[in-house]
């Protein structure tokens, strides 16, 4: 089975520049979460979706990140601008209903912002 | 909202050695809890669940884990580590009350030492 697929694996960009990460959820899993993953902050849960409901945007950190999912299988981050404090691992994860099922992640993307 | 401690944020131990990598969590309400491991520019990898029934769960690559409702605790052991298990682990705990969201620790990178 395939499992999250995110893309691109390695993102260099200039600060200033439009970001756009994408995650296609394991087929069947209702739930989908962005996360970023830093040496400082460790592990921080970005935003996640139940049946393509945005249910908590809260670690979002400013205005310039966005996430949207138009349907079941495709889902997006977005920064813009960005800046070089988002350089990051970026990780889509999914999981089915209910709650007491793991999360499975994806490979990440790992952005670097000159 | 849950959280969860990771108290050691790494273990240095020889190879075939027993270790415990600690976790607590901050409530025993209406929780499921996991073990997750991450190698070198990987995403998470499910180690091990609990979710009801006997408290001391079996996990992949010879791991375990016991929950202790009392003291919040949900460590997890292994009698004998191998140079191969050189990874950072996370503990994490599902909040059956909220779509599937999981509250990460920060980490215990554990290094295997021959």
């Amino acid at each position: 089975d395939a499992g999250v697929i995110q893309s691109p694996r390695h993102e260099v960009t200039e600060m200033g520049q439009e970001v756009t990460l994408r995650c296609k959820p394991i087929s069947g899993h209702n739930s989908l979460f962005w996360y970023r993953q830093t040496m400082m902050r460790g592990l921080e849960l970005l935003i996640y979706f139940n049946n393509n409901v945005p249910i908590d945007d809260s670690g979002m950190p400013e205005d310039r990140f966005s996430a949207k999912m138009p349907n079941a299988s495709f889902s997006t981050l977005k920064i813009q601008p960005s800046e070089p404090r988002d350089s990051a691992v970026y990780f889509c994860a999914s999981s089915p209903q209910p709650s007491n099922q793991p999360q499975h992640f994806g490979d990440g993307t790992r952005l670097s912002i000159l | 909202a849950q959280s969860v401690t990771q108290l050691d944020s790494q273990v240095p131990v020889f190879e075939e050695a027993p270790v415990e990598l600690r976790c607590n969590y901050s409530s025993s309400v209406s929780v499921y809890l996991f073990w997750y491991v991450q190698y070198p520019n990987q995403g998470l990898q499910l180690l091990l669940k609990y979710l009801s029934g006997s408290t001391l769960v079996k996990g992949i690559n010879g791991f375990e884990a016991e929950f202790n409702k009392s003291q919040t605790s949900f460590h997890l052991r292994k009698p004998s580590v191998h140079i191969s298990d050189t990874a950072e682990y996370f503990c994490a705990v599902s909040d059956r009350d909220n779509f599937n969201k999981f509250y990460f620790g920060s980490g215990t990178k554990l290094n295997v030492k021959p």
